[in-house]
């Protein structure tokens, strides 16, 4: 079981730019939340995916956007990237149901400059 | 919303001692409450968790309480080892895969 996979794992965008992260949850999950860990804080949630619908939302504005794929996986779009943008973006895969166990992959760190 | 609040910052113990480390939650409607390890350059990993009927849970060296009626939780990690050092970070979450509102962290130092 290869667990949560994100990539890329590294990126640096210029100020305005878009960009896509893609994640694919662990095997026999069907939820994907995706995260942003600013350095010295904890992840702050930024939406979350079920059944290819976008399912919550957390307080992040609509410059960032998402999508799941029938095979559950998942991309976080950003577009007109801020200074501000920069972080550890996390996706976390889960199991709708009995369990809310969440398992984090390791992470895109997305630099801005 | 959902606030966590998480203490201390930083906790610095010698090797073999025990470390506490407490959290504080604001809406009773999460009933989950699950806390994660964070090494550097790593997501975080899920160490234990413990659901609202449940007051005390316990694995090998790391238990948690919750106290309900408080709204705080508790991780406890005795006979710390060098390896233990890294962030910790509780949350609160509805349950049912709901989203999770997470604490600040916690960076855990254990000096051999």
């Amino acid at each position: 079981d290869a667990g949560v996979t994100q990539s890329p794992t590294h990126l640096i965008k210029t100020r305005g730019q878009q960009v896509t992260l893609r994640c694919s949850p662990k095997s026999g999950h069907d939820t994907v939340s995706w995260y942003q860990q600013a350095l010295g804080q904890g992840p702050q949630f930024i939406f979350q995916y079920y059944e290819e619908e976008e399912r919550q939302r957390g307080n992040f504005p609509d410059r960032f956007s998402g999508h799941q794929f029938p095979n559950y996986s998942s991309e976080l779009n950003v577009n007109a990237l801020l200074l501000g943008d920069s972080a550890l973006y996390l996706c976390a895969s889960s199991l709708v149901g009995v369990n809310t166990e969440a398992f984090f992959g390791q992470g895109t760190r997305l630099t801005v400059v | 919303g959902e606030n966590v609040e998480q203490h201390p910052s930083t906790l610095s113990v010698q090797e073999g001692d025990s470390a506490v480390i407490k959290c504080t939650y604001s809406d009773s409607a999460s009933n989950y409450f699950p806390w994660y390890k964070q090494e550097l350059g790593k997501g975080p990993q899920l160490i234990i968790d413990i659901r609202s009927n449940v007051g005390e849970k316990k694995d090998q060296r790391i238990a948690v309480t919750l106290n309900k009626t408080a709204k705080h939780f508790s991780l406890h990690i005795t006979e710390t080892q060098p390896e233990d050092s890294a962030v910790y970070f509780c949350a609160a979450s509805p349950g049912k895969a709901g989203k999770s509102t997470f604490g600040d962290g916690t960076t855990l130092t254990v000096k051999p």
